[in-house]
C-alpha cells in the first residue's frame, strides 16, 4: 500500500513565525503536492513537483515555499504564518502519466 | 464558471438504495477523472478512476464517463451508512488535478 505520512496532525503557531510542514511516501513517487482544504473552498493546490529539486507553483503560492531534497520528502514552508493560512494542509504522492494521487492524514495548522 | 462542478448537497439517500452523484467539467481536453472519498476529519480517499467514455464498475461503485457531455458521475448501489461521506471528483486535463468541492451524502439506517 502506498503510504504518505506527514509530521504533524495538528500544529498551533503565532504570527510571522517560519512554519516547516514535512511529507514523506514511501512508494518512489516522481510527483508530490501541497494541496490547502477550507471550508467552501475545496482542495487549492499551492505547490507541486515532478522531480527531485523541480517545483512548480500551482494556484495559490503567495507565502508559501517549497524544497525537495530527495525523491521521498517534500516540505511545505510558510515563510512568517499569517492568520489566513489556518486551514487543513494535505500532501499527495502519484506515479507519473497516471495522476492517481495518494493524500497523507492531512496537518491542521493554526496561526494566532 | 467553475473547472469541475459538483452539488454541494447534502445528498440523503436510505440504506440500500443507489446513490447518484454527478460532477461536470470545463476542460474539453481533460483525459483522466477520478473520484475520492473523504470522511469528516480525514484525507481524501481514491476509489474510482475512469480514463474512457463509458462504466467502469468496481464492487458496489461505477463510473460513468460522457466526454461528449463532460459529465462524470458515481453510482453506489446498496448504499450503507459507512458510504456518508463527502465525495470529490477530480479531473486532470494534464499534469495537474483540479477537484471539485465535493458532494456530502448521507446514508440512513
Amino acid at each position: 500500500d502506498v503510504k504518505v505520512t506527514q509530521s504533524s496532525r495538528y500544529l498551533v503557531k503565532r504570527t510571522g513565525e517560519k512554519v516547516f510542514l514535512e511529507c514523506v511516501q514511501d512508494m518512489d513517487h516522481e510527483n508530490m503536492f501541497w494541496y490547502r482544504q477550507d471550508p467552501g473552498l475545496g482542495l487549492r493546490l499551492i505547490y507541486f513537483s515532478y522531480d527531485v529539486k523541480m517545483k512548480e507553483k500551482g494556484d495559490i503560492p503567495e507565502g508559501y515555499s517549497v524544497s525537495r531534497e530527495k525523491k521521498e520528502r517534500f516540505s511545505l514552508i510558510l515563510e512568517s504564518a499569517s492568520t489566513n493560512q489556518t486551514s487543513m494542509y494535505l500532501c499527495a504522492s502519484s506515479p507519473p502519466f497516471y495522476n492517481e494521487q495518494f493524500f497523507g492524514p492531512g496537518t491542521r495548522l493554526t496561526v494566532l | 464558471q467553475k473547472e469541475v462542478e459538483q452539488n454541494s448537497g447534502p445528498l440523503s439517500v436510505p440504506e440500500g438504495a443507489i446513490a447518484s452523484l454527478n460532477c461536470t467539467y470545463s476542460d474539453r481536453g481533460s483525459q483522466s477523472f477520478f473520484w475520492y472519498r473523504q470522511y469528516s476529519g480525514k484525507s481524501p480517499e481514491l476509489i474510482m478512476s475512469i480514463y474512457s467514455n463509458g462504466d467502469k464498475e468496481d464492487g458496489r461503485f461505477t463510473a460513468q464517463l460522457n466526454k461528449a457531455s463532460q459529465y462524470v458521475s458515481l453510482l453506489i448501489r446498496d448504499s450503507q451508512p459507512s458510504d456518508s461521506a463527502t465525495y470529490l471528483c477530480a479531473v486532470s486535463p494534464g499534469f495537474k488535478t483540479i477537484f471539485g468541492a465535493g458532494t456530502r451524502l448521507f446514508v440512513k439506517a
